[in-house]
């Protein structure tokens, strides 16, 4: 099956400084990548849409100077964020939506294991 | 807004099956049928869709209505390992499409 990945899994750090989180699709092109963000006990939330070459496309509310993405590969994108303050820790899911459609006739698409990040 | 209404909470035996419940009473005529499911403090896992027939793989099985405004999942013999969040999403399955992921069921297998 199709695999995504995320590195690092988990991360602390201090307030004000910036992190980068990277999301790979091993086995597949993707040509679109999203970025959730997950509070505990609720669900995912959209942050971003990413696709590879272009700008993302943020989701309202989403700072997007905060935030930064960058998809410059078909298997890669990064997320930063960027001036990290306690609020923005969370549990940060990446998803990797293949490049054509499947037996499905669909695009299908898969997520990352997320990343736990904590600001201290 | 994610568009379908599930029951925020089932309960099922070991080994029993569950059964899944799904409202997307207002789905359009192209939109998908999507199941995930989350495992506590992992990434959404993808377990099944479909559009209008009754889809099975060696997961689960979701039957549909012919009227398409509700879905079931079926876990035939759920395990403890499949104590999860599950989330039944609507889209269209097109290049540009997105899941919105609604609360979900929480799914509590016990033994």
């Amino acid at each position: 099956g199709a695999v995504v990945s995320q590195h690092p899994s988990w991360v602390i750090c201090k307030s004000g400084t910036s992190v980068k989180i990277e999301c790979r699709s091993l086995d597949f092109q993707a040509t679109t990548m999203f970025w959730y963000r997950q509070f505990p006990k609720q669900s995912l939330m959209l942050m971003a849409t990413s696709n590879e070459g272009s700008k993302a496309t943020y989701e309202q509310g989403v700072e997007k100077d905060k935030f930064l993405i960058n998809h410059a590969s078909l298997t890669l994108s990064t997320l930063t964020v960027t001036s990290a303050h306690p609020e923005d820790s969370s549990f940060y899911i990446c998803s990797a939506r293949a490049s054509g459609t499947g037996k499905s006739g669909v695009y299908e698409q898969y997520f990352g294991p997320g990343t736990r990040l904590t600001v201290t | 807004d994610a568009k379908t209404t599930q029951p925020p909470s089932m309960d099922c035996a070991e080994g029993r099956a569950a059964n899944l419940p799904c409202n997307h009473s207002t789905i359009s005529g192209n939109e998908y049928v999507y199941w995930y499911r989350q495992i506590h403090s992992q990434g959404p896992q993808y377990i099944i869709h479909g559009l209008k027939n009754n889809e099975t793989n060696e997961m689960a099985s979701l039957i549909i209505t012919e009227d398409r405004k509700s879905s079931t999942l079926i876990l035939p013999h759920a395990t403890l390992r499949d104590t999860a969040v599950y989330y039944c999403i609507r889209g269209s399955g097109g290049s540009n499409y997105k899941l919105t992921f609604g609360k979900g069921t929480l799914l509590t297998v016990n033994p």
